[in-house]
């Protein structure tokens, strides 16, 4: 099976500076990866996310980046706010045209990041 | 527009007694799922539904059970209860479509068995 692995589990910034959260996956047949961000006591949200078919994907202060050779994807965020600190975590799944990610995401064990003022 | 409901939100067990947990979605979502999270662990995979009817194993699937009667609700249960499934679990849906696959999840349920 699929084995996601996140680092670092802990990142502080300061606020105003960019922040990055790395993963691997293991999976070759994995071509879906998705960013979720988990507020405390909340349930995970979905920030972004990216196919294999690319390789960078931009949402204003968010970017995400993928190397499906290393098999390893990025999360990127600039100009930190304090409303950035949260648990990240990164997952990876195979889509198929059948259906969509339908065993399930792996999930990496999460990044909680602090954003000091 | 509810999203995902989980019920209930908090639930303290003794060792050996038994309860089920409900996941509803009003999203006409084909596939759901139930996660447990443990803090250094992520979220893990415990069973999950690709249609009305069907169920299957994830990847910590023992001393659970699930059933998917309706297509909108998703049950988890625990037949004897016991301290290691104390966790918060989460339920999660998807459209079940590879151009879509966002998965959305509820607020969670944090059970305690002592």
């Amino acid at each position: 099976g699929e084995n996601v692995e996140q680092h670092p589990s802990t990142l502080s910034v300061q606020e105003g500076d960019s922040a990055v959260i790395k993963c691997t996956y293991s999976d070759s047949a994995s071509n879906y990866f998705p960013w979720y961000k988990q507020e405390l006591g909340k349930g995970p949200q979905l920030i972004i996310d990216i196919r294999s078919n690319v390789g960078e994907k931009k949402d204003q202060r968010i970017a995400v980046t993928l190397n499906k050779t290393a098999k390893h994807f990025s999360l990127h965020i600039t100009e930190t706010q304090p409303e950035d600190s949260a648990v990240y975590f990164c997952a990876a799944t195979p889509v198929f045209p059948s259906g969509g990610g339908a065993d399930g995401l792996t999930f990496g064990k999460g990044t909680h990041l602090i954003i000091q003022p | 527009n509810a999203g995902v409901t989980q019920t209930p939100k908090f639930r303290v067990l003794k060792t050996g007694q038994s309860m089920t947990l409900l996941c509803a979605q009003d999203m006409n979502h084909e596939y759901m799922y139930w996660y447990r999270q443990d803090p250094g662990m992520g979220l893990r995979l415990i069973h999950y539904s690709v249609g009305e009817g069907t169920t299957a194993k994830g990847e910590v699937p023992d001393g659970y059970n699930v059933s998917r009667l309706k297509k909108q609700n998703f049950l988890l249960g625990l037949e004897s209860a016991a301290p290691s499934q104390t966790s918060v679990y989460f339920c999660a849906s998807s459209l079940g479509v590879s151009s879509n696959t966002e998965a959305f999840f509820g607020q969670g349920t944090r059970l305690t068995v002592v």
